[in-house]
């Protein structure tokens, strides 16, 4: 069965450092969603990306973060200046199409720890 | 606005007890989804089931079964004869049909414990 897949599993980063995490959603998936759970808390959602630009995006999605589709298969969560608090895992997943007929597909997430 | 309570912080019981985890949540929508979500130790968040509102009908999978009541807002989850593998933080979520994104708001989660 297809599945999404992220890369690193774990990221180690410096305060004040830029990190990109990346994922590989579903191919035929057309919808891809970042989320973030600090360590012991909830799943929280942080941005959602269609047709090449954010759809929605959560308070905590701030100026520190962007997302894009580089190409045809990876979809990436940069931090621009990683701070304490980002530490957290964070989990990319993708469906094929909105309105709830379809599901999303996580991935297993990538743990970022910021020293 | 759209919210998901898990009113069980822990829970510890000793194998093949039964035992159930709460969830009442909240919603404008009159169509919407509810989900369970099982996080082992490793972190990974493994699907267990989805439920559509309209779908009152009561699931059982295994030794899972769900139990999804409209008139109290609630979609609670037993686990029959526990194991000690079924120890992990469960969580319980909705997305709404009226959010484009089908964005998925996750309840904080209860943590199960099945003893030896």
């Amino acid at each position: 069965e297809p599945e999404v897949t992220q890369t690193p599993s774990h990221q180690v980063t410096q305060m004040g450092q830029e990190v990109i995490l990346r994922c590989v959603p579903i191919s035929n998936h057309l919808y891809f969603y970042w989320y973030r759970q600090i360590l012991g808390q909830k799943v929280e959602f942080l941005v959602s990306f269609y047709n090449n630009e954010i759809s929605e995006k959560s308070e905590i999605f701030d100026d520190q973060f962007s997302v894009e589709r580089p190409d045809g298969s990876n979809f990436t969560l940069k931090i621009r200046s990683t701070k304490l608090e980002d530490s957290a895992m964070y989990f990319c997943a993708s469906s094929v199409s909105a309105g709830g007929n379809q599901p999303q597909h996580f991935g297993d997430g990538t743990r970022l720890s910021i020293l | 606005a759209q919210k998901v309570t898990q009113a069980q912080t822990e829970i510890s019981v000793v194998e093949k007890e039964d035992v159930t985890l709460d969830c009442v949540y909240e919603t404008r929508d009159t169509t919407y989804y509810l989900f369970w979500y099982k996080q082992p130790p490793s972190g990974e968040l493994v699907f267990l089931i989805r439920r559509n509102s309209f779908d009152e009908q009561n699931e059982i999978s295994g030794r899972y079964s769900w139990n999804f009541q409209k008139s109290t807002s609630s979609f609670n989850f037993t686990i029959t004869a526990s194991q000690v593998v079924d120890s992990a933080v469960y969580f319980c979520a909705l997305s709404e049909a009226l959010d484009r994104d089908d964005k998925i708001i996750f309840g904080k989660g209860t943590r199960l414990h099945i003893l030896p």
